[in-house]
């Protein structure tokens, strides 16, 4: 299987600190996406990176992606409360479904 | 922004009925999925719509499970008998085709007790 897995499985930190999630996978894919989910509500997308990309960026988000190492990291800067939920990745071949990881539990405090 | 909406939010059922969560996709997309998700769990792949057939399902999806498109926009799970392991959190997606269609978008939910 082409499983996504995230580490740690929870983080804490405070409101402006940075947060770090990783993610393994271990077969080829086409992209690696990472959605947020916050308590008991819907998946909201993020951010995706094809396989053919190293790193890239939305706002405070940065995404890098190590083929070699088949793997992934999500880098939250200058967190807020707001960011807390739970993150995860899921990664595709082209036009397959989405295979998800277990996700990290993500805690800001103020 | 368009969005994919869910009904009900909520369902509760008593084990051995049936049970149909309604989905609309996005107006202009053209690939359907359900997932769901057990309490505490991760998100898990059941089945792909496309062209009005299924595309890809996943072992959970047996023959319990249906999917259907009655119309030009509704996007249907039907549950046969539902079983007391069915109560999940199920999610619809959709998205577009080629570059652009790597996104899947997802809906809020729908959570499912099974009693």
């Amino acid at each position: 299987s082409q499983q996504g897995e995230e580490d740690p499985q929870a983080l804490s930190i405070q409101e402006g600190e940075n947060a770090t999630m990783n993610c393994s996978y271990k077969t080829s894919i086409n992209n690696l996406q990472w959605y947020r989910q916050n308590s008991g509500r819907g998946l909201v997308h993020l951010i995706l990176i094809r396989s053919n990309e190293r790193e890239k960026h939305s706002g405070r988000l940065r995404v890098t992606l190590d083929t070699s190492k088949k793997s992934s990291s999500l880098l939250i800067t200058a967190s807020r409360a707001a960011d807390t939920a739970s993150y995860f990745c899921a990664t595709a071949q082209a036009g397959t479904a989405l295979i998800f990881g277990k996700g990290t539990t993500l805690s800001v405090s103020s | 922004e368009p969005e994919v909406t869910q009904t009900p939010s909520h369902q509760v059922t008593q084990m051995g009925q049936e049970v149909i969560l309604r989905c609309v996709p996005i107006s202009n997309h053209l690939y359907f999925y359900w997932y769901r998700q057990i309490l505490g769990q991760k998100v898990e792949f059941l089945v792909s719509f496309y062209n009005n057939e299924i595309s890809e399902k996943s072992e959970i999806f047996d023959d319990q499970f249906s999917v259907e498109r009655p119309d030009g926009s509704n996007f249907t799970l039907k549950i046969r008998s539902t079983k007391l392991e069915d109560s999940a959190m199920y999610f619809c997606a959709s998205r577009t085709q080629g570059a652009a269609g790597e996104t899947q978008y997802f809906g809020p939910g729908t959570r499912l007790l099974v009693l």
